[in-house]
């Protein structure tokens, strides 16, 4: 099993630009997760999905759109990135009845 | 949604019990407590869950009172290798909200 994996590990941005943040598991789990995290802050929710399908809104979900069309992937995408997006953005994924959740290494986001 | 309270820091020196409190009275009845903890930068890991009971796994000791209100972390031999931030999660629904943390220096 590879775990989560997220890609890429490293991105710079221009402001405005837009991209994607890819994840994916291959652990059959029902919920997945974004997180963002600040230097020297804690981890905050971004978006989650309870399976296929089925997404809501977390602590900071602005200016982040996300959709999951399959159990495997869960994408998080910029519209048009700012620099109060840079951060390091962590997936997690997990079974819906447990919260024991595997965590991807992060995609260090830069917007200049 | 039940909130933790949680030291910013503490220390520990190698090789002793570190001893790690999270105070939790707001708890559901039904809902888990988990602990996880993020090594530098990398991506939090999961330790250990309870809901009544103490818990025990290969990582860590989980002590929970017997009013749920408040739980403890136990590593039982600390090495440097645990210098983390450890975060006390109880389950609220379908969120993982991560606190502040307690940042466990072990000191050689």
């Amino acid at each position: 099993n590879a775990g989560v994996t997220q890609t890429p590990k490293f991105q710079v941005l221009k402001t405005g630009q837009s991209m994607t943040l890819q994840c994916a598991q291959d652990m059959n789990h029902e919920y997945m997760s974004w997180y963002r995290q600040d230097p020297g802050m804690g981890l905050r929710l971004i978006h989650y999905s309870v399976g296929a399908g089925i997404t809501d809104q977390g602590e900071v979900p602005n200016g982040y759109n996300v959709s999951r069309s399959t159990t495997e992937d869960f994408p998080l995408r910029l519209l048009s990135a700012a620099p109060s997006q840079t951060s390091v953005y962590f997936c997690a994924s997990s079974y819906y009845w447990d919260r024991k959740a595997f965590f991807g290494q992060g995609t260090r986001l830069t917007v200049v | 949604d039940a909130k933790t309270t949680q030291p910013p820091s503490m220390d520990c020196a190698e090789g002793r019990a570190a001893n790690l409190p999270c105070n939790h009275s707001t708890i559901s009845g039904n809902e888990y407590v988990y602990w996880y903890r993020q090594i530098h930068s990398q991506g939090p890991q999961y330790i250990i869950h309870g809901l009544k009971n103490n818990e025990t796994n290969e990582m860590a000791s989980l002590i929970i009172t017997e009013d749920r209100k408040s739980s403890t972390l136990i590593l039982p031999h600390a090495t440097l290798r645990d210098t983390a931030v450890y975060y006390c999660i109880p389950r609220v629904g379908d969120k993982i909200i991560f606190g502040k943390g307690t940042r466990l220096h072990i000191l050689p």
